[in-house]
């Protein structure tokens, strides 16, 4: 019990265009869903709180234009990079939570050309 | 508020040998303490978790975890490593803010495991 999707995996695009990543919790629901970012051999940055039916809730020096978050419904959470350029070349992870346990997904390489 | 120290960035032990891998935590309220294990390009993986209950705690993959109030510390281990516990594992401790439980993540400990 409790997995958590993630899609896509792995994605490459060109500057300047706008990806999306989604989240699904698969056999549970999650009023709240977390999105991280990780770069190479550091801990989780926490990016941002999504919480169903309302705006997300972001950190310190995360810029909410950029990184628009949609929770739509109590499985789905979606991550879009607008405008993305090569500086947003990461690894991003998102996690759902389940009482007091956050169960994350597989996470999506992001490379942008 | 809240914190996590995890002692020791890499690790390596021999195949076979115990594994300690220690977290200490710093919480003005009773914590919730949790161990992921991430391998690399993945998601983290639950591995065990506190919550206020039995002080020793048994979890996936052999791996088990001491809450110890007086020393702040969740150290986990495991009495003999294989080969496949090779991962980076991370300790974290819960904070509530705004309404919303979040985490405290430690830097993480990369574990060797030598044949």
């Amino acid at each position: 019990g409790a997995v958590v999707s993630q899609h896509p995996s792995r994605v490459i695009c060109k500057s300047g265009t706008s990806v999306k990543i989604e989240c699904r919790s698969l056999d549970f629901q999650a009023t709240t869903m977390f999105w991280y970012r990780q770069f190479p051999k550091q801990s989780l940055m926490l990016m941002a709180t999504s919480n169903e039916g309302s705006k997300a809730t972001y950190e310190q020096g995360v810029e909410k234009d950029k990184f628009l978050i949609n929770h739509a419904s109590l499985t789905l959470s979606t991550l879009t990079v607008t405008s993305a350029h090569p500086e947003d070349s990461s690894f991003y992870i998102c996690s759902a939570l389940l009482g007091e346990t956050q169960y994350f997904g597989p996470g999506t390489r992001l490379l942008v050309l | 508020a809240q914190s996590v120290t995890q002692l020791g960035s890499h690790v390596s032990v021999s195949e076979g040998a115990l594994v300690l891998l220690r977290c200490n935590y710093s919480s003005s309220v009773p914590p919730y303490l949790f161990w992921y294990v991430q391998y690399p390009n993945q998601g983290l993986q639950l591995l065990l978790k506190y919550t206020s209950a039995a002080t020793l705690v048994k979890g996936i993959n052999g791996f088990e975890a001491e809450f110890k109030k007086s020393e702040t510390s969740f150290h986990l281990t495991k009495p003999s490593a294989h080969m496949s516990d090779a991962a980076e594992y991370f300790c974290a401790v819960n904070g509530y803010t705004s309404g919303t439980y979040t985490y405290i993540f430690g830097t993480g400990t990369r574990l060797k495991v030598l044949a």
